[in-house]
């Protein structure tokens, strides 16, 4: 069975960072490009940073460009997301999201999120 | 950024049909994913390049996308498709993937 379990959210300061991880297993991890998709309670989804199956290519949302950093280690099967100078407006529940071999960019699985709440 | 845009909500009867539009400048020529949300939890792919279906999506969901509108059909709705939807791509102009604005559908 396909899993993806986020964790490393919390309660953090403006200003301050935070690594949010996400551990893969029931599938080839890296096989797969990966993403990071944050929700802001009762609002709508927000993609925001996509990483190649080896890691060598990452974009990101312009929202958290020069912020945030996406990172994989395929070896333990785990995508990490380094966040930088978090605001307030970066509170959100943030999944991390398979993309399917099949489709363009489909996101086929997805974790139960994990939230942080930027906040003093 | 490319905006892919979507009316807020939507109300159905059951075993009425609901479309759910999914706005865009020349989204026809983009291949559009649909996903269902439920409070509570994630997200769930529904409708993949416009009109495949992964394996275990009823029949029922079914999709098309021409011009500047894609849509995503429910069929013969029922109480448990109350949720939240949302359309989603891939802007190759940009290499970012980009969700549209949700729809929330209520059952009456």
């Amino acid at each position: 069975e396909v899993q993806l379990v986020e964790s490393g959210g919390g309660l953090v300061q403006p200003g301050g960072s935070l690594r949010v991880s996400c551990a893969a297993s029931g599938f080839t991890f890296s096989d797969h490009e990966m993403n990071w998709v944050r929700q802001v309670p009762g609002k709508g989804l927000e993609w925001i940073s996509y990483i190649t199956k080896d890691g060598s290519v990452v974009y990101y949302a312009d929202s958290v460009r020069g912020r945030f950093s996406i990172s994989r280690h395929n070896a333990d099967n785990s995508l990490f997301l380094q966040m930088n100078s978090l605001r307030a407006e970066d509170t959100a529940v943030y999944y991390c999201a398979r993309e399917a071999t099949f489709g363009v960019a489909a996101f086929d699985s997805w974790g139960q999120g994990t939230l942080v709440t930027v906040s003093s | 950024s490319y905006v892919l845009t979507q009316p807020p909500s939507v109300s159905v009867a059951p075993g009425q049909t609901a479309r759910i539009t999914c706005g865009g400048n020349n989204i026809g020529t983009k291949a559009v994913h649909w996903y269902q949300q439920k409070p509570g939890q994630a997200p769930v792919l529904l409708v993949y390049d416009d009109s495949d279906r992964p394996s275990g999506i009823p029949a029922r969901f079914s999709g098309s996308n021409s011009g500047d509108t894609a849509t995503l059909t429910i069929s013969r709705v029922e109480a448990g498709d109350e949720a939240d939807y949302y359309c989603q791509m891939w802007d190759s102009s940009s290499d970012q993937r980009v969700f549209g604005t949700g729809t929330q559908v209520t059952v009456l």
